[in-house]
């Protein structure tokens, strides 16, 4: 069964303070791993996909990284409105070659103050 | 430039009635998804539909009927609702196999069952 554990579960910085999240997967055969921005009283809102170990995504002061056990979304010079929850999905790749469904995990919720 | 819109936004019924959520996308995407969103749970899959009249049930699929007879409307109904369904709901889609699989979501529906 695929596992998707998110930590922090919760992390309040001051602007400007970089931090990371982290994402650790368990899944038999990764396609693809996705980052999603959450605000309140909205839907996800898609940042980034991730496919191989090694690979990097970058928007704005965003980065994502990705490993075999896990991802990092890196927060450089954070501002009060990159405050959000942050979601990690995995989808995982079928014996038969064909894509499960997305895994979600808990999320990290950010708050970044003034 | 609509995208994936979903309606009712804010519902209120009693348990045992029947209740549908709306949701309908503008991209001619083959897949449409249902999620809920529960404190503690995440984002759980309810059910999927790859295209119109193919549907197949996801994680928690129990209490809840689909139906896709067009491309672009996706219906979620809630036969005898229970007060477990109380929960936000989201509409999702992305593309076909072969095109990029990060999903899309609408803006969402909190139900609540008194």
């Amino acid at each position: 069964e695929d596992q998707v554990t998110q930590s922090p579960e919760a992390l309040r910085l001051q602007e400007g303070e970089s931090s990371s999240l982290n994402c650790s997967y368990t899944v038999s055969g990764l396609r693809g791993l996705f980052w999603y921005r959450q605000d309140p009283g909205k839907g996800p809102e898609f940042l980034f996909t991730l496919y191989s170990a090694g690979e990097e995504k970058e928007k704005e002061r965003l980065k994502a990284t990705l490993t075999k056990k896990e991802s990092f979304l890196h927060i450089t010079a954070p501002k009060p409105e990159d405050s959000a929850t942050y979601l990690c999905a995995v989808q995982a790749t079928l014996s038969s070659g064909s894509a499960r469904q997305l895994t979600f995990g808990s999320g990290t919720q950010l708050t970044v103050l003034p | 430039d609509a995208g994936i819109t979903q309606s009712p936004r804010y519902k209120i019924t009693e348990t045992g009635r029947q209740v549908t959520l709306m949701c309908h996308q503008t991209w001619s995407h083959s897949y449409m998804f249902w999620y809920r969103q529960d404190l503690g749970h995440g984002l759980r899959l309810i059910y999927y539909s790859a295209a119109a009249d193919i549907t197949d049930k996801g994680e928690v699929p129990d209490g809840y009927v689909v139906s896709r007879s067009k491309t672009e409307n996706f219906p979620l109904t809630l036969e005898s609702a229970t007060r477990s369904q109380t929960s936000v709901y989201f509409c999702a889609s992305r593309g076909h196999v072969g095109v990029s699989y990060e999903q899309y979501f609408g803006p969402g529906t909190r139900l609540t069952v008194t």
